[in-house]
């Protein structure tokens, strides 16, 4: 089982400042790997899947980066819709598996 | 506009039996794979099972293999998760969600709950 494991637990940023998430995966996925943010009480939303490609609707602000095993995502400027729980998972193998999260919390 | 709308979760006793239903609209459903993912209570998310649009190939994770069967009726567009010999550790809110091509979760249902508790 490929095992993912994000970095830090929690960020605390300021409205309008850089946030960069780190996701580490146990052996390569290629680029199969996918970036889902959540909010409290609701259901998961796909963000960049491919490592780097951004889905339907998903402002430019928001990039993904990254092959192998090393990935990142960024938010060039934190709005407040921004401040929430991302989940990276990689699809390269089965079991699918997701890392444990990154809380993005106002600083 | 993609659909997807959970229902069949509640409380059941450890030991007993449930199936969920994900019901979907907006899209072709016999053309695309579908995922249960679910999240324990203040817990991340765990993968638990897809199938791909025939409904031929399912893959399931070790914690629920030889108990859970996924299944869909792509004549009803409605994607199903049977769960037996449920334990107190599945309890959790259990998703839907659709992939639009590799096995990532395109879009998701907005989950319902399954507790196991006696």
């Amino acid at each position: 089982e490929i095992v993912m494991t994000q970095s830090p637990a929690t960020l605390s940023v300021s409205p309008g400042e850089r946030a960069t998430l780190s996701c580490r995966a146990s052996q390569s996925v290629s680029g199969n790997l996918a970036w889902y943010q959540q909010k409290p009480g609701q259901a998961p939303r796909l963000l960049i899947y491919g490592a780097s490609t951004r889905a339907t609707g998903i402002p430019a602000r928001l990039s993904g980066s990254g092959s192998g095993t090393e990935f990142t995502l960024t938010i060039s400027s934190l709005q407040s819709e921004d401040f929430a729980i991302y989940y990276c998972q990689q699809y390269n193998d089965w079991p699918l598996t997701f890392g444990g999260g990154t809380t993005v919390e106002i600083k | 506009e993609v659909q997807l709308v959970g229902s069949g979760g509640g409380l059941v006793q450890p030991g007993g039996s449930l199936r969920l239903s994900c019901a979907a609209s907006g899209f072709t459903f016999s053309n695309h794979d579908f995922h249960w993912v679910r999240q324990a209570p203040g817990k991340g998310l765990e993968w638990v099972s897809d199938i791909s649009d025939s409904g031929d190939d399912t893959d399931y994770a070790q914690s629920v293999k030889g108990r859970f069967t996924i299944s869909r009726d792509n004549s009803k567009n409605t994607l199903y998760l049977q769960m037996n010999s449920l334990r107190a550790e599945d309890t959790a809110v259990y998703y839907c969600a659709l992939s639009l091509g590799e096995p990532r979760m395109d879009y998701w249902g907005q989950g319902t709950l399954v507790t196991v508790s006696s």
